[in-house]
């Protein structure tokens, strides 16, 4: 069990460009999260994915928020036009879920921190 | 959805126990109960996670009364390296939703 690992750890760029960032999970976990978590406050989720389906994409922050799965394996955090506001911890989670087990819990990677100048 | 409500901080001592109590008086049928915890600049780390009654893994033990209303994590014998944010969490795993949390300082 590798973890969850995520690329990069930290991210600085300007605003108004466009930054993408990567979520290894769990190999065997079929689950994958999003969450961003500002400086004091706890994650707030954003989005997931089963497989490769992204079953909830109502909470991401806006459309210039987007993510994909395409393989069902690692996943991507794209930020279009980025502004200030978007400066925060960006995590990812992945768990196993089956209609057997049903409830497990999500393990963390330790995020990508976005700073915009 | 099920809001939780946690001490904003706790101090304690090195060899102590620890109890974080953590109220949540709508939590539905479905809804676990789970407890993570943070350091600076790092993921969230599973602890425990539980549904009634009491439950114990090596690093703590989650109690939850039968009216499920609430629940107490418990971490014994504390050491400075506990020293983190901890939250809990009600709900099924593919929405958790995180409060504030509860920041322990374990002092020497």
């Amino acid at each position: 069990d590798t973890g969850v690992s995520q690329n990069p750890r930290h991210k600085i760029t300007k605003r108004g460009q466009n930054v993408t960032f990567r979520c290894d999970p769990i190999s065997e976990h079929n689950r994958l999260y999003w969450y961003r978590q500002t400086l004091g406050q706890g994650p707030e989720f954003l989005t997931y994915f089963q497989n490769e389906a992204q079953l909830e994409k109502s909470r991401l922050l806006s459309d210039r928020f987007s993510a994909e799965r395409p393989k069902g394996s690692f996943s991507t955090l794209e930020i279009q036009r980025t502004e200030q506001g978007d400066s925060a911890m960006y995590l990812c989670a992945s768990s196993s879920w089956d209609r057997g087990d049903g409830n497990q819990p999500q393990h963390f990677g330790d995020g990508t921190r976005l700073s915009i100048l | 959805l099920a809001k939780t409500t946690q001490p904003i901080s706790m101090d304690s001592y090195e060899g102590q126990e620890v109890n974080i109590t953590c109220s949540h008086n709508n939590i539905a049928t479905n809804d676990y109960i789970t407890w993570y915890q943070q350091f600076p600049s790092q993921g969230p780390r599973f602890i425990i996670q539980g549904y009634k009654t009491k439950v114990t893994n090596e690093v703590a033990s989650l109690f939850i009364p039968a009216d499920r209303k609430s629940s107490t994590l418990s971490l014994p014998r504390v050491s400075l390296s506990d020293t983190a944010v901890y939250y809990c969490l009600v709900g099924e795993n593919n929405d958790m939703r995180f409060g504030a949390g509860t920041r322990l300082t374990v002092k020497p």
